[in-house]
């Protein structure tokens, strides 16, 4: 069965701090990872896109890897700010005829002062 | 910069009635996509657009579901009869394409059943 599955649910850090989320998958056949910004309320913002054959992205402070092999991805976020304080979403795109796409629940990151 | 535009914000409707969300994607995208987000849950895939035409849809997607784009800049869902469980936040995205461009969401209706 095609999941995605997130750790940690939940997580609290201090600003300035950095930390690492975490993706796995069982999607099969694979095409790209992305994750996404989900601020509390509002619609989720893409953060990097990675296919099959990409390592690392990174986007600022964001930096993403992929392991295909091991069907692992994480976000590490640098020096975080408050404004980080929101949910992070993995999503596995997958081809069957067309292009589907399976979203994982979720990290809920809030960064205190 | 262009962004996703979605109406209303919030729509409250009676179980039964029919309601339609409605949505302006970017105008140079060639793809439309709905997904919802029940409260506290994770977001789900609906439905993808392309050419005038279903492309994808998920077993969510029932008959009681159905995408329009009436107008060449309007995409819009509609729910024929709606039911409690149809409670939660719907969010319109385009692309440029498929596969790995980057989808652009709109900030959502929150749709309440009641």
């Amino acid at each position: 069965k095609n999941q995605v599955e997130q750790s940690p649910q939940s997580l609290i850090i201090l600003e300035g701090k950095n930390c690492t989320l975490q993706c796995n998958y069982t999607v099969s056949p694979f095409s790209n990872l992305r994750w996404y910004k989900q601020d509390t309320g509002r619609g989720p913002v893409s953060l990097t896109i990675m296919t099959f054959s990409e390592n690392t992205k990174s986007n600022g402070r964001y930096t993403a890897t992929l392991d295909a092999d091991t069907k692992q991805s994480s976000l590490h976020i640098t020096a975080s700010q408050l404004s980080d304080s929101a949910s992070y979403i993995c999503v596995v795109s997958f081809i069957s005829g067309t292009y589907k796409y399976i979203f994982g629940t979720g990290t809920r990151l809030k960064v205190l002062a | 910069e262009p962004e996703v535009t979605q109406t209303p914000s919030h729509q409250v409707t009676q179980m039964g009635q029919e309601v339609i969300l409605r949505c302006v994607p970017i105008s140079n995208h060639l793809y439309f996509y709905w997904y919802r987000q029940i409260l506290g849950q994770k977001v789900e895939f609906l439905v993808s657009f392309y050419n005038n035409e279903i492309s994808e849809k998920s077993e969510i997607f029932d008959d009681q579901f159905s995408v329009e784009r009436p107008d060449g800049s309007n995409f819009t869902l509609k729910i024929r009869s709606t039911k409690l469980e149809d409670s939660a936040m719907y969010f319109c995205a385009s692309s440029v394409a498929d596969s790995t461009y980057e989808q652009y969401f709109g900030p959502g209706t929150r749709l309440t059943v009641t």
